[in-house]
């Protein structure tokens, strides 16, 4: 067990819909990532938090946001959603800002099925 | 992931054999290569781990080395079990903070 937790495990919704998806790091990290793992595009780095503010971006579509709320979670947003957009979507979060200097530590993901 | 190239796809050895997965990057300014393994139904999880400083790095039965010049890094499993068995991914990240993995390596340890 990381010390990640998201919820929910699976979620199942259909095309034009919009769904959050949320994350909880560990405790004491300060840092959250989404990624996006899907069969043909393995892992794909989204989007980077660090102590409520956005610190970088990744491939993450104009249709999907996210934030970072006071007490650290996060939520990704995900809109009018296609279904090239099922997929297993990871959160991981760090101690620090750099990703260059500290492990990710991942949760256990959200599986998005869009019918 | 766009900057990582990864090879080979699947790799299927004999228990106790060795296990090679090896990663190329095009990004000069990457200075941190991490390994993680992702066992069925999980989230990755770091195995091991190198900074640009280094050449090589060693964890028991695990082992990466980084050819800097050449811009490729090796993960090295030494007397493979089949718990080794999963799906490896490479990665690397900058100062600026971008982070790209592999496209992985599904490893199969037969018994």
């Amino acid at each position: 067990d990381s010390g990640v937790t998201q919820t929910p495990k699976h979620l199942i919704t259909a095309t034009g819909q919009r769904v959050t998806l949320r994350c909880s790091p560990r405790s004491g990290d300060l840092s959250v990532y989404w990624y996006q793992q899907s069969l043909d595009q393995g892992l794909q780095f989204l989007i980077q938090y660090y102590n409520g503010e956005e610190r970088a971006k990744g491939n993450i579509l104009e249709r999907f946001s996210a934030q970072q709320f006071p007490d650290l979670h996060s939520e990704l947003n995900l809109s009018s959603l296609e279904l090239g957009d099922s997929a297993l979507y990871f959160c991981a979060s760090s101690v620090s800002a750099a990703t260059s200097y500290n492990e990710q530590f991942f949760g256990p993901g959200t599986r998005l099925t869009v019918l | 992931g766009e900057n990582v190239e990864q090879h080979p796809s699947t790799l299927s050895v004999q228990e106790g054999d060795s296990a090679v997965i090896k990663c190329t990057y095009s990004d000069s300014a990457s200075n941190y290569f991490p390994w993680y393994k992702q066992e069925l139904g999980k989230g990755p999880q770091l195995i091991i781990d190198i900074r640009s400083n280094v050449g090589e790095k060693k964890d028991q039965r695990i082992a990466v080395t980084l050819n800097k010049t050449a811009k490729h890094f090796s993960l090295h499993i030494t007397e493979t079990q089949p718990e080794d068995s999963a799906v490896y991914f490479c990665a690397e990240g900058n100062n600026f903070n971008k982070f790209y993995f592999g496209s992985g390596t599904k490893l199969n340890v037969k018994p």
